[in-house]
């Protein structure tokens, strides 16, 4: 069984500091790992993936990712928060070898970048 | 390249009424996966079609159906409707069911359920 756990559900930050969302996933097989934006009243965006590789991933945005096998984490990072950042991510785990493509999501957190 | 469309944006139904989405995959696209999101929620698996048969579902009661086209778009249909079936409906395609082929989500269909 696979779950993703996203630790803070709401995250405040200023503009210009550093963004840093954290993500811990539980899976039985290698997994591949996402991270998904979602704006107010929109679907999701991939903001960059996890597949195998190299275990920092940079992604859309200015965002990057480090997978750390050992601590079963994928948290997202980006150095300076642009107040266009401000939404809601998402990190979702999907297996290695399974039937289906499907996506397992945290709960998503909340960003807020203040002024 | 047209993404992902999703129809109609917002619905609004009565308790024990039935109600059909429509999702219109990307171009070049076999397979839809339907995600449940609650208000304040990540996104559930609902179900997946690949090449118009059913290759996974999720949690969900049999009330919750669909359907795949020749052309891959594809339609959620829940009988009986529910208080808690108020959510937002997200289609996502993709080229294939391997984990790392990328779903490409559509805007979402909010379903208010009075």
């Amino acid at each position: 069984a696979q779950s993703v756990t996203q630790l803070g559900s709401h995250v405040s930050v200023s503009e210009g500091a550093l963004v840093l969302l954290r993500c811990n996933y539980s899976s039985s097989v290698p997994p591949y790992l996402f991270w998904y934006v979602q704006y107010p009243n929109q679907g999701l965006q991939l903001l960059l993936k996890y597949t195998t590789g190299a275990t920092l991933v940079k992604g859309i945005n200015g965002f990057e990712a480090e997978f750390k096998k050992s601590e079963t984490s994928f948290h997202l990072t980006k150095p300076s928060a642009h107040m266009s950042d401000a939404a809601e991510y998402f990190c979702a785990v999907s297996a290695l070898g399974g039937a289906t493509n499907k996506l397992i999501f945290g709960t998503g957190t909340l960003l807020a970048v203040q002024p | 390249e047209t993404g992902v469309t999703q129809s109609p944006t917002h619905l609004i139904k009565t308790r024990g009424q039935q109600v059909t989405l429509r999702c219109s995959s990307q171009s070049g696209h076999n397979t839809v996966s339907w995600y449940q999101q609650a208000l304040g929620q990540g996104p559930q698996f609902i179900f997946q079609y690949y090449r118009e048969e059913e290759n996974g579902r999720g949690n969900f009661p049999p009330r919750f159906s669909g359907l795949q086209f020749p052309n891959y778009s594809s339609e959620l249909n829940v009988n009986a409707l529910e208080l808690d079936d108020s959510a937002l409906y997200l289609c996502a395609s993709s080229s294939g069911t391997s984990g790392n082929n990328e779903q490409f989500f559509g805007p979402g269909t909010r379903l208010t359920v009075l």
